[in-house]
């Protein structure tokens, strides 16, 4: 069974540029998550998604970031403009169900130059 | 003061040695406790997922959880240096977001 796939695995950009990651869960995973993980940290959930809905966002920096999840399936986060302290790794997991465990992909790594 | 403290390490044993590796925690409405393994830029690893108090027990793992004090640990016997990775203690309170607090992670080095 192909695990969660995410890409690009890693971006560097210059700051005030937009990026974009994107996340592939399990498939017939119903709930999506994106976490960040800085250095030396463990993640912190930035969104969830119960199918194409946004349940959860409560931690999302909603003046540059932005997520979306179409046909419930593949989601993409964006962050517009980057800035220098937007340096992680930004991690998806699916999950079953919100009582199921969660299965990570193996993060995109953004360096904000 | 973080709902889940873990010690950051680095946690270096030589091969075969027992390794003992804890978390604290705030948070008494906590009944899910996690155990990730997580190598150099991969992904979080599920290894062990307990409810409540109590033991589990797979393979060279075993996880405890202890509620009174709000503490859990993770030993590996036999260590080997494939073991070598960060491990990442995590938590719910089981309501409905499934939302995960995890731990700042502990570094491990088997020396072979």
């Amino acid at each position: 069974e192909a695990g969660v796939v995410q890409s690009p695995r890693y971006k560097i950009i210059e700051k005030k540029q937009p990026v974009a990651f994107w996340c592939n869960p399990i498939s017939g995973h119903n709930t999506l998550y994106w976490y960040l993980q800085n250095l030396g940290q463990g993640p912190e959930l930035l969104i969830r998604y119960e199918n194409e809905e946004a349940v959860d966002d409560s931690q999302l920096p909603k003046d540059r970031f932005s997520a979306e999840r179409l046909k419930g399936v593949d989601s993409t986060l964006k962050i517009q403009p980057a800035e220098l302290g937007d340096s992680a790794v930004y991690l998806c997991a699916s999950s079953l169900d919100v009582n199921h465990e969660q299965y990570f992909g193996p993060g995109t790594r953004l360096t904000v130059t | 003061q973080k709902e889940v403290e873990q010690d950051p390490g680095p946690l270096s044993v030589p091969e075969g040695a027992i390794v003992s590796l804890n978390c604290t925690y705030s948070n008494s409405a906590f009944q899910y406790f996690m155990w990730y393994r997580q190598y150099s830029r991969k992904g979080p690893e599920l290894l062990m997922y307990t409810y409540s108090s109590g033991n589990k027990e797979d393979g060279r793992f075993t996880a405890q959880v202890d509620k009174s004090s709000k503490y859990i640990s993770l030993f590996i016997r036999d260590s080997q240096p494939s073991d070598s990775a960060t491990y990442l203690c995590a938590m719910k309170d089981g309501g409905a977001t499934n939302k995960l607090i995890f731990g700042t992670g502990t570094l491990l080095a088997v020396q072979p």
